[in-house]
């Protein structure tokens, strides 16, 4: 069965710290992974995809990283800001021919950074 | 890129009372929809999938009888909270996806009173 498990389920950091959310999946044949900051209240926003050649991606201060060896991908924030709160989602695709990839969302991971 | 539009975005009711919600594919063919709901400082909870034109697939704990999912076509994913509670007040979202990505609604923000 195709899943996607996030940890840890939810995070509390000190603003300007840094933090690494962590997703691992055993969705097969995998096509790609991206990470979605959902704020709350809100629809998620896509901040990186990760292609199965690909070992690192970063956009401003967030860093992804994928080893498709092991089914583990990281995003690491770093020098937190109190608008980086929010639920971070690890959505993986799998491959299959014709528009309709079949996506598993992770459950998110909760994150709060206080001043 | 694609768009999915969901309404409304927010609405008020009173409990007893049945809220429907719309999510619609704006430029391509969804045959696949996923609705979540969210309470506050929690993370997106996967309610149930739907398909076009067969019935929905309800996550363990979600009541399909109160949560009545409509998937007549293939730009039209309805969700209706029958019944309203006020312990039914949430962040509800769809879902769909195209070509590996994902795309979201904007979101309705239920308040049952």
């Amino acid at each position: 069965k195709n899943q996607v498990e996030q940890s840890p389920q939810s995070l509390i950091i000190l603003e300007g710290k840094n933090c690494t959310l962590q997703c691992n999946y055993t969705v097969s044949p995998f096509s790609n992974l991206r990470w979605y900051k959902q704020d709350t209240g809100r629809g998620p926003v896509s901040l990186t995809i990760m292609t199965f050649s690909e070992n690192t991606k970063s956009n401003g201060r967030y860093t992804a990283t994928l080893d498709a060896d092991t089914k583990q991908s990281s995003l690491h924030i770093t020098a937190s800001q109190l608008s980086d709160s929010a639920s971070y989602i690890c959505v993986v695709s799998v491959r299959y021919t014709g528009a309709n990839s079949k996506l598993t969302f992770g459950k998110g991971i909760t994150l709060s950074v206080r001043p | 890129g694609a768009v999915v539009s969901q309404h409304p975005s927010w609405v008020i009711c009173k409990s007893g009372t049945s809220v429907k919600i719309e999510c619609r594919s704006l430029d391509f063919q969804a045959t696949t929809m996923f609705w979540y709901r969210q309470f506050p400082k929690q993370s997106l909870m996967l309610m149930a999938t739907s398909n076009e034109g067969s019935k929905a697939t309800y996550e363990q704990g979600v009541e399909k009888d109160k949560f009545l999912i409509n998937h007549a076509s293939l730009t039209l994913s309805t969700l209706t909270v029958t019944s309203a509670h006020p312990e039914d007040s949430s962040f509800y979202i769809c879902t769909t996806y195209r070509w590996g990505e994902a795309f979201f609604g904007q979101g309705t923000r239920l308040t049952v009173v």
